[in-house]
């Protein structure tokens, strides 16, 4: 398996822009987690999905941020409009049982907004 | 609010030294995993640990879950350049799987 995918690795874009980030989960796995990461606040958990349907979105910093789950290999995490306060890393996670097994990370997206 | 503890922030060394972190939290665990993080990477997970008082050793790695299920350590011997990164520690919040992480112990060894 190639492990969760994220797209695109590096984002640069002007304050008030919309930005999508893009996470595939690894096959088989029910539960897909979004965190940020800065220097300041560590890891964050924004929201996380089981069996494509958020459970739990109380990180999600204001309405500017979205996630959707579309289908159990697709996740998009959208920010509009950016500010850039919002520039960190955007890591996903997927998991077929956190307790036991953890997570699997993606290579995370950075995301500077300008 | 469960909060994570993790001490030292940074440590440098040289090779071949041994090491310990430390995860600390008011709260009693369910379960706590040990993550390491490398640059420009996710965190990668090392060990899950459930039971109070368990000790699990991954190579040169030995992680203890405290008997109370409140706090726990990493212990690396003879460390190598290798072992360089981030390492964090993660519990949920009880009842959820929702994860919260430690804030990190930043580790170089030296070669």
């Amino acid at each position: 398996d190639a492990g969760v995918i994220q797209s695109p690795r590096h984002e640069v874009t002007e304050m008030g822009q919309e930005v999508t980030l893009r996470c595939k989960p690894i096959s088989g796995h029910d539960y897909l987690f979004w965190y940020r990461q800065t220097m300041m606040r560590g890891l964050e958990l924004l929201i996380y999905f089981n069996n494509n349907v958020p459970i739990d979105d109380s990180g999600m910093p204001e309405d500017r941020f979205s996630a959707k789950m579309p289908n159990a290999s697709f996740s998009t995490l959208k920010i509009q409009p950016s500010e850039p306060r919002d520039s960190a890393v955007y890591f996903c996670a997927s998991s077929f049982h956190p307790r036991d097994y953890g997570y699997t990370f993606g290579s995370g997206t950075r995301l500077t907004v300008v | 609010t469960q909060l994570l503890e993790q001490s030292p922030q940074f440590l440098s060394i040289q090779e071949g030294e041994n090491l310990t972190v430390y995860c600390n939290s008011s709260s009693v665990f369910s379960s706590l995993q040990w993550y390491r993080q490398e640059p420009g990477e996710g965190p990668v997970l090392l060990v899950t640990v459930v039971t109070g008082g368990e000790v699990k050793k991954l190579k040169r790695l030995t992680f203890q879950f405290g008997d109370a299920r409140k706090d726990s350590s990493l212990h690396i011997t003879a460390a190598q350049p290798g072992d360089t990164g981030l390492y964090l520690c993660a519990s949920a919040i009880s009842g959820t799987y929702k994860y919260i992480f430690g804030t990190g112990t930043r580790l170089k060894v030296l070669a």
